[in-house]
């Protein structure tokens, strides 16, 4: 049990376009999302925190206009990386936390802008 | 100081031997603790979870907690090449909140 998937794994795009990733609890509930960045050879860092139904929550110097973050549902939150550049270019994974005290992550998505 | 400290390594063992594992905390607070491993561009694969302190076994993998010394341990017996990954510890108080601490890893390889 305690399956999150992201989609996609890995996306290419050009420099101005927007991203969107998706990350879905299969089998649980998610009443919390989080998003995490990775760089290389790096530890996690928390972007942002979010709630179904409400606003997410933003970790200090994370763009809230850039990284816009959806949880419209207890299974599926969305980021969406707004006109990317190639420093937003990163492994981003999600996370998800049930009913339990802990969270169970995606694969992950690697994002490259050209 | 960090909430939580862990030793980033490297670290490097023979196959077969015991992995010792640590991460040490400032907040008392804790009573949730977390062990997951990582292996290059996937994502954190939760190993163990316990609460409060006490041991729990999970076949080749020991979780210990000690709250009275603020340290946590992840053993690994009998070591194997597939274990090579970056072993996270993470944490949390009690049960409101969303707040989770995270280590910031310790980068194993284990040598055929």
């Amino acid at each position: 049990g305690a399956v999150v998937s992201q989609h996609p794994s890995r996306v290419i795009c050009k420099s101005g376009t927007s991203v969107k990733i998706e990350c879905r609890s299969l089998d649980f509930q998610a009443t919390t999302m989080f998003w995490y960045r990775q760089f290389p050879k790096q530890s996690l860092m928390l972007m942002a925190t979010s709630n179904e139904g409400s606003k997410a929550t933003y970790e200090q110097g994370v763009e809230k206009d850039k990284f816009l973050i959806n949880h419209a549902s207890l299974t599926l939150s969305t980021l969406t990386v707004t006109s990317a550049h190639p420093e937003d270019s990163s492994f981003y994974i999600c996370s998800a936390r049930g009913a339990s005290e802990t969270q169970y992550f995606g694969p992950g998505t690697r994002l490259l802008v050209l | 100081q960090k909430e939580v400290e862990q030793d980033p390594g490297p670290l490097s063992v023979p196959e077969g031997a015991i992995v010792s594992l640590n991460c040490t905390y400032s907040n008392s607070a804790f009573q949730y603790f977390m062990w997951y491993r990582q292996y290059s561009r996937k994502g954190p694969e939760l190993l163990m979870y316990t609460y409060s302190s006490g041991n729990k076994e999970d076949g080749r993998f020991t979780a210990q907690v000690d709250k009275s010394s603020k340290y946590i341990s992840l053993f690994i017996r009998d070591s194997q090449p597939s274990d090579s990954a970056t072993y996270l510890c993470a944490m949390k108080v009690g049960d409101t909140g969303n707040q989770f601490y995270f280590g910031t890893g310790t980068s194993l390889t284990v040598i055929p």
